[in-house]
């Protein structure tokens, strides 16, 4: 079984600030694990994928993630914010289970980011 | 590409009345999912299928609920009949084998009354 948890549901920064969200996981096997941002009214777009390649990951709009094994996390990150990252962030989890479970994504709870001037 | 393209984008409908949410999946893509957010329960996976074929429907909350794939560019959920606590937003998403991610509609809000 997979598991996804993500400290915090709301995170609040001023803009420039470093923007951190947390993410822990659970998995029997080697993981892969993703951020996807949610705005407003919008589905979720995929900000960066970790696949068993790099250890840190660089995502679009300046994001990126770090897997870290021994403590079974993957934080985001930005160093500075802006208000445009204002949204809801899903950390999510998958495993490739004999090939047809990719895509099968176990999300966690999701982080509302807030951006203040 | 035109993405994951799902329809209607909205649906209000009365208790007790039949619904379709329809999902045309990103062309090449042989896996497709469908999900549904609400603030309570956040995303949950309801069912997906590989190649046509329903692969892990556990999701399914109850018999109401039922979805096909007919073909490899189209899928439906359906719900009758519809109950209030049904009202959520609907994703449906694919992805393509080999690769992990996957590709997310704009979604279908639901709203029973």
């Amino acid at each position: 079984a997979q598991s996804v948890t993500q400290l915090g549901s709301h995170v609040s920064v001023s803009e420039g600030a470093l923007v951190l969200l947390r993410c822990n996981y659970s998995s029997s096997v080697p993981p892969y694990l993703f951020w996807y941002v949610q705005y407003p009214n919008q589905g979720l777009q995929l900000l960066l994928k970790y696949t068993s390649a790099a250890t840190l990951v660089k995502g679009i709009n300046g994001f990126e993630a770090e897997f870290k094994k021994s403590e079974t996390s993957f934080h985001l990150t930005k160093p500075s914010a802006h208000m445009s990252d204002a949204a809801e962030y899903f950390c999510a989890v998958s495993t490739n289970a004999g090939g047809t479970s990719y895509g099968k994504l176990t999300f966690g709870q999701g982080t509302i980011l807030t951006v203040h001037p | 590409d035109a993405g994951v393209i799902q329809s209607p984008r909205h649906e209000v409908t009365e208790m007790g009345q039949e619904v379709t949410l329809r999902c045309k999946p990103i062309s090449g893509h042989n896996s497709l999912f469908w999900y549904r957010q609400t603030m309570m329960r956040g995303l949950e996976l309801l069912i997906y299928f590989n190649n046509n074929v329903p692969i892990d429907d556990s999701g399914m909350p109850e018999d109401r609920f039922s979805a096909k794939m007919p073909n490899a560019s189209f899928s439906t959920l359906k719900i009758q009949p519809s109950e209030p606590r049904d009202s959520a937003v609907y994703f449906c998403a694919s992805s393509f084998r080999g690769y992990a991610e996957a590709f997310f509609g704009q979604g279908t809000r639901l709203t029973v009354v």
